[in-house]
Formats: structure tokens, sequence, C-alpha cells
């Protein structure tokens, strides 16, 4: 059960794309379809942004894309705008019914 | 319109108890596996619980084993007993849908301090 590896922090200028990795292992993000993302703004509850590696829930951007190789999940932000501006979390389905999150990046809009 | 209600967080001192409470509205709750969720202050995510949708099915972190009992019935609880300083965090409710949680609550604030 231990956590995913995410950046610390990475940032961009609006209008650019940005991409924030999540490293597991082959118990989780390498052997699940079930790896998910979510936003979250300073005091606020987490929002779900991809499901199942690459689909996105309705009313979410389509600026946001996930992607998958091997043991690494990707996150990509396309168009990158200042309420983008925020903590993102992978999350991946680890067997027996658990789930494992990332350490959390933080984005900054430059 | 879907969503979930915590209650139940505040101070408690190390070695007490708190039971946490999360209230649905908008969906068929038995439906669903639902999860407890935390994140201790200034840190990341963290899967606490989880349970299937009669209840026979519940599992944990190892850090909260032994110690904390997630259960259900038209709402969603988390016994919490043998608090320590590390329990303190936001405690969050989520919907459970094909492998991710898609609906979040606000969060209810837990302190393990004396």
């Amino acid at each position: 059960q231990s956590a995913l590896t995410q950046p610390a922090s990475v940032s961009g200028s609006p209008g650019q794309s940005i991409t924030i990795s999540c490293t597991g292992t082959s118990n989780d993000v390498g052997s699940y379809n079930f790896v998910s993302w979510y936003q979250q703004h300073p005091g606020t509850a987490p929002k779900l942004m991809i499901y199942e590696v690459s689909k996105r829930p309705s009313g979410v951007s389509n600026r946001f894309s996930g992607s998958r190789s091997g043991n690494t999940a990707s996150l990509t932000i396309s168009g990158l705008q200042a309420e983008d501006e925020a903590d993102y979390y992978c999350c991946s389905y680890a067997g027996s019914s658990t789930f494992v999150f990332g350490t959390g990046t933080k984005v900054t809009v430059l | 319109e879907v969503q979930l209600v915590e209650s139940g967080g505040g101070l408690v001192q190390p070695g007490g108890s708190l039971r946490l409470s999360c209230t649905a509205s908008g969906f068929i709750f038995s439906s669903y596996w639902m999860n407890w969720v935390r994140q201790a202050p200034g840190k990341g995510l963290e899967w606490v619980a989880n349970i299937n949708q009669d209840g026979s099915d519940k599992y944990y972190v190892d850090s909260v084993k032994g110690r904390f009992t997630i259960s259900r019935d038209n709402s969603l609880y988390l016994q919490m007993n043998s608090l320590r300083a590390e329990d303190t965090a936001v405690y969050y409710c989520a919907r459970v849908s094909h492998y991710h949680m898609d609906v979040w609550g606000q969060g209810t604030t837990v302190t393990v301090s004396s």
C-alpha cells in the first residue's frame, strides 16, 4: 500500500500543455485499467477529472486527457488556463477492493 | 442533486473515539460501494476504507485495521477508536462507481490532540 509517485510540482504558461506522471507498480497501475485523476482546489473536495485511464466524465473539459504506459499513468492538460491551478492526484485500484492514491502534484500557471 | 454530506468530526484526545457519518441524497445509496478517504493537514489524499452495497464486505488501509470500523445502513459510518495524532485529517466520504470515486462530500475535520 505505498503511495503512487507523482512530481511535487509542475508549472506552465497559459496556453501551454503540461503532463503529470503517476508511477506505480505491476500490482496497481500496471495491472488494472482503473486509474483515475482528481483535481483539488484549496479548501475544497476533490473532483473527478479522468477515470479508467483515459475517460472523461461529462462536464470535464476535453483539455484534460489521460494515458498509461506500463506502470506509469499520465495526465495531460492542454491549453493551460488560470483555473487549472490546483493540486492533482492520481488513484489506482490495487486489488482486493483497495485503492492507492498518488503523492499529489501542485500545478502552477505562470 | 446527487450529494454526500459528512458530519461528526471534532476535537478528541489521543486514545479517544469518534463516529463519522455520511448522508447521501439524490441517488440510490444502496446500489453503490462507498469509500472513506482522508487528508492530513497539508498532505495528500489517503484511501482509508470501503464497504460494499449490503455491508457484507469491508476493507481497510493497514494503518487503521483493528481501530476503525466502516458500516452502513441508510447512511455511511466510520467508527474510529484508539485515535492517534496521525489520524488528524479531513475525512471525505466518496461514492465508488466502477473503481473510481465520482461523488465526494465536503469533508469533516477530525483533530486528535490533548
